[in-house]
Protein backbone atom coordinates (compact mmCIF):
# COMPACT_ATOMS: atom_id res chain seq x y z
CA UNK A 1 0.00 0.00 0.00
CA UNK A 2 1.29 3.17 -1.09
CA UNK A 3 2.08 6.01 1.71
CA UNK A 4 2.99 9.72 2.23
CA UNK A 5 4.48 10.63 5.80
CA UNK A 6 5.08 14.14 6.33
CA UNK A 7 6.42 15.92 9.48
CA UNK A 8 8.42 18.36 10.93
CA UNK A 9 5.90 20.71 10.90
CA UNK A 10 5.42 23.10 14.28
CA UNK A 11 5.29 26.40 15.78
CA UNK A 12 7.90 29.58 14.42
CA UNK A 13 8.48 32.92 14.87
CA UNK A 14 8.74 35.04 12.08
CA UNK A 15 12.15 34.85 10.46
CA UNK A 16 12.79 31.38 11.55
CA UNK A 17 13.55 28.07 9.50
CA UNK A 18 12.32 24.84 9.77
CA UNK A 19 12.79 21.28 7.67
CA UNK A 20 9.55 19.32 6.68
CA UNK A 21 9.85 15.63 5.39
CA UNK A 22 8.00 13.10 3.40
CA UNK A 23 8.48 9.43 4.06
CA UNK A 24 7.68 7.27 1.69
CA UNK A 25 6.85 3.86 1.18
CA UNK A 26 4.88 0.90 -1.08
CA UNK A 27 6.13 2.13 -4.13
CA UNK A 28 9.16 2.80 -6.40
CA UNK A 29 10.23 5.89 -4.47
CA UNK A 30 13.13 6.82 -6.87
CA UNK A 31 10.77 6.72 -9.69
CA UNK A 32 8.48 9.09 -9.28
CA UNK A 33 8.78 13.38 -8.87
CA UNK A 34 7.35 14.49 -5.55
CA UNK A 35 6.22 17.98 -5.01
CA UNK A 36 5.36 19.84 -2.07
CA UNK A 37 2.09 21.80 -1.91
CA UNK A 38 0.58 24.01 0.77
CA UNK A 39 -3.24 25.25 1.58
CA UNK A 40 -3.34 28.03 4.15
CA UNK A 41 -6.20 27.91 6.82
CA UNK A 42 -9.55 28.35 4.90
CA UNK A 43 -7.83 28.89 1.35
CA UNK A 44 -7.10 26.74 -1.53
CA UNK A 45 -4.25 24.70 -3.04
CA UNK A 46 -0.77 26.95 -3.81
CA UNK A 47 1.92 24.20 -5.36
CA UNK A 48 5.04 24.69 -3.61
CA UNK A 49 7.99 23.03 -5.35
CA UNK A 50 8.81 19.60 -7.41
CA UNK A 51 11.75 17.53 -7.86
CA UNK A 52 12.35 14.80 -10.77
CA UNK A 53 12.94 11.47 -9.63
CA UNK A 54 16.31 11.96 -10.02
CA UNK A 55 16.89 15.15 -8.09
CA UNK A 56 18.51 16.90 -11.32
CA UNK A 57 15.88 19.07 -12.02
CA UNK A 58 14.22 21.00 -8.94
CA UNK A 59 11.69 23.87 -9.61
CA UNK A 60 10.09 26.27 -6.99
CA UNK A 61 6.55 29.07 -7.28
CA UNK A 62 7.16 32.23 -7.13
CA UNK A 63 5.97 32.51 -3.29
CA UNK A 64 8.77 30.52 -2.19
CA UNK A 65 11.74 31.06 -4.38
CA UNK A 66 15.23 32.06 -2.46
CA UNK A 67 13.72 31.21 0.91
CA UNK A 68 13.15 27.49 0.35
CA UNK A 69 14.72 24.45 -0.92
CA UNK A 70 13.60 20.70 -2.01
CA UNK A 71 15.70 17.99 -1.81
CA UNK A 72 15.57 14.34 -1.50
CA UNK A 73 17.62 11.17 -0.80
CA UNK A 74 16.08 7.83 -2.65
CA UNK A 75 18.09 5.96 -0.76
CA UNK A 76 16.19 6.80 2.57
CA UNK A 77 12.82 6.90 0.68
CA UNK A 78 12.70 10.52 1.78
CA UNK A 79 11.77 14.05 0.54
CA UNK A 80 12.50 17.58 2.44
CA UNK A 81 11.80 20.94 2.27
CA UNK A 82 14.06 23.50 3.88
CA UNK A 83 11.98 26.75 5.00
CA UNK A 84 14.54 29.87 5.97
CA UNK A 85 12.84 33.32 6.42
CA UNK A 86 9.56 32.26 7.50
CA UNK A 87 6.65 35.08 7.10
CA UNK A 88 3.17 34.42 8.32
CA UNK A 89 1.70 33.93 5.35
CA UNK A 90 3.80 30.72 5.11
CA UNK A 91 1.40 28.96 7.50
CA UNK A 92 -0.59 26.48 5.95
CA UNK A 93 -1.11 22.74 5.87
CA UNK A 94 1.97 21.16 3.97
CA UNK A 95 1.21 18.04 1.67
CA UNK A 96 3.43 16.10 -0.04
CA UNK A 97 2.45 14.19 -3.34
CA UNK A 98 3.69 12.21 -6.04
CA UNK A 99 3.58 12.28 -10.11
CA UNK A 100 5.09 10.03 -12.24
CA UNK A 101 7.48 12.71 -13.81
CA UNK A 102 7.08 16.27 -14.01
CA UNK A 103 4.30 17.59 -15.44
CA UNK A 104 1.89 15.02 -14.67
CA UNK A 105 -0.79 14.80 -12.03
CA UNK A 106 -0.44 14.54 -8.60
CA UNK A 107 -1.61 10.65 -7.99
CA UNK A 108 -1.38 10.16 -4.41
CA UNK A 109 -0.90 13.01 -1.64
CA UNK A 110 0.01 12.46 2.09
CA UNK A 111 -2.03 13.95 4.50
CA UNK A 112 -0.11 16.83 5.86
CA UNK A 113 1.60 18.61 8.14
CA UNK A 114 0.76 22.02 9.71
CA UNK A 115 3.26 24.44 9.88
CA UNK A 116 2.38 27.81 11.54
CA UNK A 117 4.42 31.39 11.90
CA UNK A 118 3.61 34.02 14.57
CA UNK A 119 5.38 36.07 17.56
CA UNK B 1 0.98 35.15 -17.99
CA UNK B 2 -2.03 32.31 -18.83
CA UNK B 3 -4.85 32.94 -16.38
CA UNK B 4 -6.95 30.18 -15.21
CA UNK B 5 -9.95 30.84 -13.07
CA UNK B 6 -12.86 28.30 -11.93
CA UNK B 7 -15.89 29.09 -11.44
CA UNK B 8 -18.80 28.88 -9.52
CA UNK B 9 -16.85 29.25 -6.20
CA UNK B 10 -19.58 27.34 -4.80
CA UNK B 11 -22.16 25.21 -5.87
CA UNK B 12 -25.39 23.62 -3.89
CA UNK B 13 -27.35 20.67 -5.89
CA UNK B 14 -29.82 17.91 -4.73
CA UNK B 15 -29.30 14.29 -4.96
CA UNK B 16 -29.20 12.99 -8.36
CA UNK B 17 -28.44 16.19 -10.09
CA UNK B 18 -25.82 16.13 -12.34
CA UNK B 19 -23.73 19.60 -11.98
CA UNK B 20 -20.52 20.70 -14.24
CA UNK B 21 -17.48 22.79 -13.29
CA UNK B 22 -15.80 24.74 -15.26
CA UNK B 23 -11.97 25.58 -15.46
CA UNK B 24 -11.17 28.59 -18.32
CA UNK B 25 -8.33 30.27 -19.60
CA UNK B 26 -7.90 33.58 -20.79
CA UNK B 27 -5.39 32.02 -23.92
CA UNK B 28 -5.91 28.85 -24.98
CA UNK B 29 -3.39 26.33 -24.07
CA UNK B 30 -2.63 22.89 -25.75
CA UNK B 31 -2.48 20.63 -22.93
CA UNK B 32 -5.76 19.38 -20.54
CA UNK B 33 -6.21 20.13 -16.64
CA UNK B 34 -6.61 17.92 -13.76
CA UNK B 35 -9.34 17.60 -11.37
CA UNK B 36 -9.04 16.88 -7.43
CA UNK B 37 -11.70 16.17 -4.86
CA UNK B 38 -10.75 17.51 -1.58
CA UNK B 39 -13.24 16.05 1.73
CA UNK B 40 -13.68 17.95 4.70
CA UNK B 41 -10.13 17.73 6.87
CA UNK B 42 -8.50 15.49 3.99
CA UNK B 43 -6.40 15.34 1.35
CA UNK B 44 -6.87 16.49 -1.87
CA UNK B 45 -7.79 13.26 -4.28
CA UNK B 46 -6.88 13.12 -7.98
CA UNK B 47 -10.06 12.22 -10.17
CA UNK B 48 -9.28 13.11 -13.87
CA UNK B 49 -5.87 13.56 -15.73
CA UNK B 50 -5.36 14.79 -18.75
CA UNK B 51 -8.63 16.44 -19.62
CA UNK B 52 -10.66 13.00 -19.37
CA UNK B 53 -8.73 9.99 -18.24
CA UNK B 54 -10.87 8.50 -15.14
CA UNK B 55 -8.37 8.02 -12.44
CA UNK B 56 -8.38 4.02 -11.26
CA UNK B 57 -11.01 3.29 -8.60
CA UNK B 58 -13.15 6.59 -9.09
CA UNK B 59 -16.49 6.51 -9.88
CA UNK B 60 -17.67 6.14 -13.61
CA UNK B 61 -19.98 9.72 -12.37
CA UNK B 62 -16.97 11.83 -12.78
CA UNK B 63 -15.95 12.75 -16.64
CA UNK B 64 -13.50 15.74 -17.89
CA UNK B 65 -14.15 17.40 -21.07
CA UNK B 66 -13.02 20.60 -22.81
CA UNK B 67 -9.96 21.83 -24.97
CA UNK B 68 -8.39 25.26 -26.15
CA UNK B 69 -9.78 27.79 -23.10
CA UNK B 70 -13.15 25.79 -21.57
CA UNK B 71 -12.75 22.48 -19.27
CA UNK B 72 -15.00 20.96 -17.06
CA UNK B 73 -15.52 18.16 -14.65
CA UNK B 74 -19.07 16.57 -14.40
CA UNK B 75 -20.50 14.75 -12.07
CA UNK B 76 -23.26 12.77 -12.39
CA UNK B 77 -26.12 11.28 -9.86
CA UNK B 78 -25.07 13.23 -7.27
CA UNK B 79 -24.28 11.45 -4.19
CA UNK B 80 -24.41 12.05 -0.45
CA UNK B 81 -20.18 11.38 -0.77
CA UNK B 82 -19.71 13.80 -3.35
CA UNK B 83 -19.54 16.84 -1.07
CA UNK B 84 -16.06 18.57 -1.40
CA UNK B 85 -14.22 20.91 -2.66
CA UNK B 86 -13.41 20.44 -6.47
CA UNK B 87 -10.13 21.23 -7.62
CA UNK B 88 -8.72 22.13 -11.26
CA UNK B 89 -4.84 21.85 -12.48
CA UNK B 90 -2.60 23.00 -14.89
CA UNK B 91 1.19 22.63 -15.49
CA UNK B 92 3.07 24.96 -17.64
CA UNK B 93 6.31 24.52 -19.09
CA UNK B 94 7.99 27.72 -19.56
CA UNK B 95 8.48 28.37 -17.05
CA UNK B 96 8.06 25.06 -15.21
CA UNK B 97 5.21 25.41 -12.63
CA UNK B 98 1.96 23.97 -11.33
CA UNK B 99 -1.20 26.33 -11.17
CA UNK B 100 -4.79 25.50 -9.44
CA UNK B 101 -7.50 26.76 -9.64
CA UNK B 102 -9.68 28.52 -6.96
CA UNK B 103 -12.10 26.01 -5.96
CA UNK B 104 -15.42 25.01 -6.29
CA UNK B 105 -17.15 24.28 -3.07
CA UNK B 106 -20.16 21.72 -3.69
CA UNK B 107 -22.82 21.51 -1.03
CA UNK B 108 -25.69 18.88 -1.31
CA UNK B 109 -29.63 20.80 -0.57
Amino acid sequence: EVHLVESGGGLVKPGGSLRLSCVASGFNFSSYSINWVRQAPGKGLEWVSCISSSGSYIYYGDSVKGRFTISRDNAKNSLYLQMNSLRAEDTAVYFCARAPHVGDAFDFWGQGTVVTVSS
Amino acid sequence: DIQMTQSPSSLSASLGDRVTITCQTNQEIRIFLNWYQQKPGEAPKLLIYEGFNLETGVSSRFSGGGSGTHFTLTISNLRPEDVGTYYCQRYDNLPPKYTFGQGTKLEIK
